[in-house]
């Protein structure tokens, strides 16, 4: 079985300072893990992923992830917060019990609160 | 203009009521998504479709069927509403060679008292 377990239901950090957004997975294949974000109001993006190429994955905004193998976690860090980062977070993976499906498997969410 | 989009955006409704969901897209993806957002649950797959004669069950597809009319439109129905049903929903879609890569309409926020 494949789950994904995120470890702080809620984040806040000072603009300015690094975002760490802490996730750990779980899975019988070789995982495919991403990371998507949820600004208020508004449908989930894309904000990076890991399909087995480099460990270290760039997104958009400045966000970063490492999948660490040994560790079975998939951090989400950003060197420094800016206000419009202040959103809810998911670490997703992939479904592969069932072949190529599109079907995702979502965390429980990260609030990331930036204060001024 | 949106590439995914979902009417109604805001939905109140009775026990018992039969209610739809439709998401429409102008990506030309083959796949589409119907997830329901409850608050600390993160999203749970409800259905999905491969393509127009191709629809699956998801995740937690008890008490929901849904319609794939077109490429473009995917619909969710709830034929008789109960107050668990409650919820965020959101339509997504994406390419058959990147699947995972999915794109999201806004949601639409069903209440159902």
């Amino acid at each position: 079985a494949q789950s994904v377990t995120q470890l702080d239901s809620h984040v806040s950090v000072s603009e300015g300072t690094p975002v760490l957004l802490r996730c750990n997975y779980s899975s019988s294949y070789s995982p495919s893990l991403f990371w998507y974000v949820q600004h208020p109001n508004k449908g989930l993006q894309l904000l990076l992923k890991y399909t087995s190429a480099a460990t270290l994955v760039k997104g958009i905004n400045g966000f970063e992830a490492e999948f660490k193998k040994s560790e079975t976690s998939f951090h989400l860090t950003k060197p420094s917060a800016h206000m419009s980062d202040a959103a809810e977070y998911f670490c997703v993976v992939s479904d592969q019990s069932s072949g190529n499906t599109g079907k995702l498997i979502f965390g429980q969410g990260t609030t990331l609160q930036v204060k001024p | 203009d949106a590439d995914v989009t979902q009417t109604p955006r805001n939905r109140i409704t009775k026990t018992g009521k039969r209610i739809m969901l439709e998401c429409s897209q102008t990506k030309g993806h083959d796949r589409m998504y119907w997830y329901r957002q409850d608050p600390g649950l993160g999203l749970r797959l409800i259905y999905y479709s491969f393509d127009v004669k191709d629809i699956n069950k998801g995740e937690i597809s008890d008490g929901y069927s849904v319609s794939r009319q077109a490429q473009a439109k995917f619909s969710l129905s709830l034929e008789s509403a109960i107050p668990n049903q409650t919820a965020l929903y959101f339509c997504a879609t994406s390419s058959q060679d990147r699947v995972n890569e999915q794109f999201f309409g806004p949601g639409t926020r069903l209440t159902v008292l």
